[in-house]
């Protein structure tokens, strides 16, 4: 069975610190595909990043990083300088193998930034 | 471009009572569609799938059903609201890129409370 953890319920930073959110995942498959996405205030969730099993290559965009780890399993989220903007619940998510492209979600992590 | 619209956004409706949520997907066809409900943990919770007109999958026994009457259009129903049905629905379409895996985009969501 998919099953994604996001250990930490909740989180509070300053503006300006960094912020890591961990994700860890268990599958049986080799192909599967991972998600993170936001919930600001309003509701709508917002598609930040997918990754594919067979790419661990980490990635940067902006002030958002994301670091792969298949060897523990692990899909964490680090925000540098954070805004109060940034203030909102995230999701990490999985899908495939046996759940097709049915995801798969974490807990998520609520982060409030303040000022 | 590619937009998914849902609604009505909020809604409070008497225990007993019908429900019709409305999705609908623009700039695409034959998309995968679903409907996701989030409770007041938080957690996301997969309802219903549709991988064309007339096929719905269900995920779990429950109160309301799914319809997808046209390619991009799909509906969320139940026929007597209980107090459980409560809170906040998600539609979501998926972009079909098999090679690379697939992204799931979700609407605005609609907030439900019966009363």
């Amino acid at each position: 069975a998919q099953k994604v953890t996001q250990a930490q319920t909740e989180i509070s930073v300053v503006e300006k610190e960094d912020v890591t959110l961990d994700c860890v995942y268990e599958t049986r498959d080799t192909t599967y595909y991972l998600f993170w996405y936001k919930q600001p205030p309003s509701g709508e969730l917002v598609f930040l990043i997918r990754r594919n099993s067979f790419d661990e290559q980490n990635e940067i965009s902006g002030r958002y990083s994301w670091n792969f780890q298949k060897s523990t399993s692990s899909f964490n989220f680090t925000i540098t300088a954070s805004q109060v903007v940034d203030s909102a619940v995230y999701f990490c998510a999985l899908s495939g193998g046996e759940y097709g492209n049915k995801l798969v979600f974490g807990a998520g992590t609520i982060l409030r930034v303040k000022s | 471009s590619q937009t998914i619209h849902q609604w009505p956004a909020t809604l409070v409706q008497p225990v007993g009572s019908p429900l019709s949520l409305e999705c609908t997907v623009e700039g695409t066809s034959n998309p995968n569609l679903y409907w996701y409900r989030q409770a007041a943990g938080r957690g996301l919770q997969l309802l219903f799938y549709s991988v064309g007109i007339g096929q719905i999958s269900s995920e779990v026994p429950q109160n309301l059903s799914a319809s997808r009457p046209q390619d991009r259009q799909f509906i969320l129903s139940s026929k007597k609201l209980l107090l459980s049905d409560s809170g906040f629905y998600l539609c979501a379409w998926e972009e079909l890129k098999s090679l690379s895996g697939n992204t799931i985009y979700f609407g605005e969501g609609s907030w439900l409370t019966v009363v």
